[in-house]
């Protein structure tokens, strides 16, 4: 079945630092790969997208690259604020209408 | 406009009570989910709708959880007796049907249910 690995976290930064956060998939043919952010108290937003191999997606500064060859979906962005702070999920979508999250990472970016 | 709509905010009960959550999907959403969100377990989906009609229900733990959409704009998750190891966040989501499935799924805030 369809699977989802992520780093684990918690990840603490301090302001203006470069981020990565891992995320690695395992599925059968060729899924849509998502990153959703998670602020306190509220539900899943997506950050941003990619459908197929190569695309980048990008949103508020944050990008994600889907490598097939690698199978995997980085999270990075090259200047992290105090407002990223947030539990970060990597997700993918199969050939149904089912998302299968990663476990989610906490980021703490500090003053 | 409006986004997914969950209510109660938040339910504390006791074990042993029915517990029923609600949602309201984004207007013209053909599909709905429920999840379950725990630290240990991480994000879990428990069961989704595709027109109202019910397409893949093997997330639900047991038989003490059922789920309905009696109409595109309402579903319910009922617990029935709720137990204090379903203490949780749990959370809708819609999604629209454009035929290539890449459309992303909008959350609701949940509801943070906890049973004593």
């Amino acid at each position: 079945g369809n699977s989802v690995t992520q780093m684990e976290g918690p990840v603490t930064l301090s302001e203006e630092a470069f981020l990565t956060i891992n995320c690695t998939y395992t599925a059968t043919g060729y899924p849509s790969l998502f990153w959703y952010v998670q602020y306190p108290g509220e539900g899943l937003q997506l950050l941003l997208k990619a459908t197929k191999a190569d695309d980048k997606g990008s949103n508020k500064g944050f990008e994600a690259t889907y490598r097939k060859e690698t199978t995997s979906f980085h999270l990075e962005k090259g200047s992290v604020q105090v407002s990223d702070s947030a539990v970060y999920f990597c997700a993918l979508r199969g050939s149904n209408y089912k998302l299968t999250f990663g476990k989610g990472t906490l980021l703490t970016v500090n003053p | 406009d409006a986004g997914v709509i969950q209510s109660p905010r938040h339910e504390v009960t006791e074990m042993g009570q029915e517990v029923t959550l609600r949602c309201k999907p984004i207007s013209g959403h053909d599909y709905l989910f429920w999840y379950r969100q725990t630290m240990m377990r991480g994000l879990e989906l428990l069961i989704y709708f595709n027109n109202n009609v019910p397409i893949d229900d093997s997330g639900m733990p047991e038989d003490r959880f059922s789920a309905k959409m009696p109409n595109a704009s309402f579903s319910t998750l009922k617990i029935q007796p709720s137990e204090p190891r379903d203490s949780a966040v749990y959370f809708c989501a819609s999604g629209p049907d454009r035929g290539n499935g890449n459309q992303p799924q909008h959350f609701g805030d949940g509801t943070r249910l906890s049973i004593l």
